[in-house]
């Protein structure tokens, strides 16, 4: 099945500076990823929808100008926390939709997820 | 908007069948997701309901009512491996896409 790839899986970082994850769809193209973040025993909350080839489109409150996202190809896209806090500890996690599937493909692909811890 | 709730933890023993329920409220419905996450893991997608009524995956079932606003998934013969949290999501049209959103996850204990 197809695959998405999270990288890196756990960061530690010191408070005041920036952290970049990268999402990479494998083995399809995706013209659309999804940002999520999940603090401990919580859900998944959406916090971006990624568009290859142009802007992001961000969830109410999340700020865009901390919570960098570029999508420059059909197999990539970016996460970049910026002058990163304690509070932006949490577990990052992207999807991706196959473009070959369809707008109405039944499944997103997870990546990993990447543990950010902010110190 | 949507409004979706499931129960926050549920045990059972070891080759048993436990229902997880969840409800939701959304305009533009567009499927109802089901999938298991381990802790400190991404979520894995398990089943997938748009139209009425049940849809079966070996030991996984899901069922839906779009006119109650309800899902089921139904996990039988409980293995120890089954030990995780099941989030229900509901995919619906945002702003300029559809989008998932998800209910907080029911966090199930098999024992033996």
């Amino acid at each position: 099945g197809a695959v998405v790839s999270q990288h890196p899986s756990r960061v530690i970082c010191k408070s005041g500076t920036s952290v970049k994850i990268e999402c990479r769809s494998l083995d399809f193209q995706a013209t659309t990823m999804f940002w999520y973040r999940q603090f401990p025993k919580q859900s998944l909350m959406l916090m971006a929808t990624s568009n290859e080839g142009s802007k992001a489109t961000y969830e109410q409150g999340v700020e865009k100008d901390k919570f960098l996202i570029n999508h420059a190809s059909l197999t990539l896209s970016t996460l970049t926390v910026t002058s990163a806090h304690p509070e932006d500890s949490s577990f990052y996690i992207c999807s991706a939709r196959d473009l070959g599937a369809g707008l109405h493909s039944t499944e997103a692909f997870f990546g990993q997820g990447t543990r950010l811890t902010v110190v | 908007g949507q409004n979706i709730d499931q129960p926050t933890e549920m045990t059972a023993t070891e080759g048993a069948i436990v229902q997880i329920n969840c409800t939701y409220q959304t305009s533009g419905f567009n499927g109802l997701f089901w999938y298991q996450q381990h802790a400190g893991e991404a979520p894995t997608f398990l089943s997938y309901n748009v139209l009425d009524g049940l849809e079966e995956k070996g030991r996984f079932s899901s069922f839906l009512s779009r006119s109650k606003g309800y899902s089921y998934l139904l996990l039988k013969e409980l293995q120890m491996k089954d030990s995780a949290s099941y989030l229900c999501a509901v995919r619906e049209w945002g702003s300029n896409d559809y989008k998932l959103s998800f209910g907080a996850g029911t966090t199930v204990t098999v024992r033996a």
